[in-house]
């Protein structure tokens, strides 16, 4: 039973296309996250989600568009896609926004996508 | 702006002897932080986490120990174990209130049997 689950867990595709990953939480958490993990596995937050309202939308393209059907599940949507998207995409969960709490970031294990 | 940094990419330890991860950020309004580990194909893996009230905070055979004066972060592993061997990420809230995490670059440990 896992915590926070993504699919796919690797993703091939060509440049021009578009594609969309899931994320699904069943922690019954608030918030969730869309994170990228570049080859050098520096990560930074793409965006993140809160009872299905956008609360972090940092300098992305807006060929990323996320999209938040119920507060269990965060797809990141790509169109468009272009040799420096590769990446690895983790998904995650918070019970609330940590706003002075403690409120852990729980990790999904991540879609390696590789354009090409 | 904010960052986050660790002093060494690789730390290198013997099986049974103690590790120290060190880093260092830049923000002196973050009041939360936080260490992962990153078993390779993974996701990051919550392993602590302390307040700006505290400065040491202890779980199982890891401590974190932060020193706010100086802005420095360190995560403690004792009687490192081969499974031990990961990647190590701080991470802290900076002067945001919305969940926003700033992660540093990682420390590779390579624990040898």
């Amino acid at each position: 039973d896992t915590a926070v689950s993504q699919t796919p867990k690797y993703l091939v595709t060509q440049m021009g296309n578009d594609k969309s990953i899931k994320c699904e939480q069943n922690l019954g958490h608030d918030t969730m996250y869309w994170y990228k993990q570049d080859s050098k596995k520096f990560l930074k937050i793409m965006f993140s989600y809160n009872n299905k309202e956008l609360i972090i939308n940092e300098t992305v393209p807006n060929r990323f568009s996320p999209k938040s059907p119920d507060k269990a599940h965060l797809n990141l949507h790509i169109n468009s896609l272009e040799l420096g998207d590769s990446a690895v995409y983790f998904c995650a969960s918070s019970q609330d926004i940590p706003s002075g709490s403690t409120d852990t970031q729980y990790f999904g294990p991540g879609t390696r996508l590789t354009v090409l | 702006g904010e960052s986050v940094g660790l002093h060494l990419p690789t730390l290198s330890v013997q099986e049974g002897d103690n590790s120290i991860i060190n880093c260092a950020y830049s923000n002196s309004a973050s009041d939360y932080f936080i260490w992962y580990k990153q078993e390779s194909g993974k996701g990051p893996q919550f392993i602590i986490d302390i307040r700006s009230n505290m400065d040491k905070r202890q779980g199982q055979r890891v401590t974190v120990l932060l020193n706010k004066t100086v802005k420095h972060l360190s995560l403690q592993i004792a009687a490192t174990q081969p499974g031990d061997s990961a990647v190590y990420f701080c991470a802290e809230t900076g002067s945001s209130n919305t969940g926003k995490l700033i992660f540093g670059q990682g420390t590779t440990l390579q624990v040898k049997p």
